[in-house]
C-alpha cells in the first residue's frame, strides 16, 4: 500500500541535541512537507520542497533543518537552536502545483510526539 | 490576520444528529482551494472533502457536506448521522494560488474537537 511513513512515534531529547525525524512515502510524489502542531494550535509550516536537492522555508524554519536527496525521503533534524522543539510533526507529500490541480489533497504520515526531557 | 478561523474549540453531538463545524477563510484570490481534515487520537490526518472556489456546487463525499459560502468567505463542514468515530479534531485547511512560490502548502485553521455523545 501507498502511504508516508514517519519514524519514531514518540521520540525523547535532551537539551542541547540534535535531533532528527525520519520521513519516507512511495506515493512519487515530487513534493513533501514537514509540518508543526502544537496543543491547541492548528498545522504550521516548517520547510517543503517541491523537488529533489530543493527545500525552501516555510513560516517557522528556525531551528531546523531539512534535506532532499531522495525522492522518496525528506527528513527534518531538529537542532539545538530550536528553543522550543517540543511538539507533534508531521510530515505530508502531494504532487506539486506545476503538473497537479488544486484539489489534490496533501497525504500525512502518522507523526512524530518529540518531548525535550 | 488569521487566514482561516474555526470559532469553535469543542462541539457536542448527540449520536445519530447532524452537526455543522464552522470555518471562515480570508485571500485575495479568486482561484483557491478548501479542504477538511479529520485528526483522531492517533494523530494521523484524514482527508475528508475539498471545495474549489469555482465550483457551483457544494461539495458532497459520503456523510459530509461542505455548506460553501462564497460571498461570505465561509466553508462550513456538515456531519450527519454522527458516529462515535466521528469524536476528533476538525482541521479547515486552504490552498491558495499564490501560496508558497509555487508549492501546495496548505494554511490551516486551530481546529474543533468534536465530541459524539451515546
Amino acid at each position: 500500500d501507498g502511504g508516508i511513513t514517519q519514524s519514531p512515534k514518540y521520540l525523547f531529547r535532551k537539551e542541547g541535541q540534535n535531533v532528527t525525524l525520519s520521513c519516507e512515502q512511495n506515493l512519487n510524489h515530487d513534493a513533501m512537507y514537514w509540518y508543526r502542531q502544537d496543543p491547541g494550535q492548528g498545522l504550521r509550516l516548517i520547510y517543503y520542497s517541491q523537488i529533489v536537492n530543493d527545500f525552501q522555508k516555510g513560516d517557522i524554519a528556525e531551528g531546523y533543518s531539512v534535506s532532499r536527496e531522495k525522492k522518496e525521503s525528506f527528513p527534518l533534524t531538529v537542532t539545538s537552536a530550536q528553543k522550543n522543539p517540543t511538539a507533534f510533526y508531521l510530515c505530508a507529500s502531494s504532487i506539486p502545483r506545476d503538473r497537479g490541480r488544486m484539489n489534490t489533497e496533501a497525504f500525512f504520515g502518522q507523526g512524530t510526539r518529540l518531548t525535550v526531557v | 490576520a488569521q487566514k482561516i478561523t474555526q470559532t469553535q474549540p469543542g462541539m457536542f453531538v448527540q449520536e445519530k444528529e447532524a452537526v455543522t463545524l464552522d470555518c471562515t477563510y480570508d485571500t485575495s484570490d479568486q482561484s483557491y482551494g478548501l479542504f477538511w481534515y479529520k485528526q483522531p487520537s492517533s494523530g494521523e490526518m484524514i482527508f475528508l472533502i475539498y471545495q474549489g472556489s469555482y465550483d457551483e456546487q457544494n461539495a458532497t463525499e459520503g456523510r459530509y457536506s461542505l455548506n460553501f459560502q462564497k460571498a461570505r468567505k465561509s466553508a462550513n463542514l456538515v456531519i450527519s448521522a454522527s458516529q462515535l468515530g466521528d469524536s476528533a479534531m476538525y482541521f479547515c485547511a486552504m490552498r491558495e494560488t499564490t501560496s508558497g512560490a509555487g508549492s501546495y502548502q496548505l494554511t490551516f485553521g486551530k481546529g474543533t474537537k468534536l465530541s459524539v455523545i451515546p
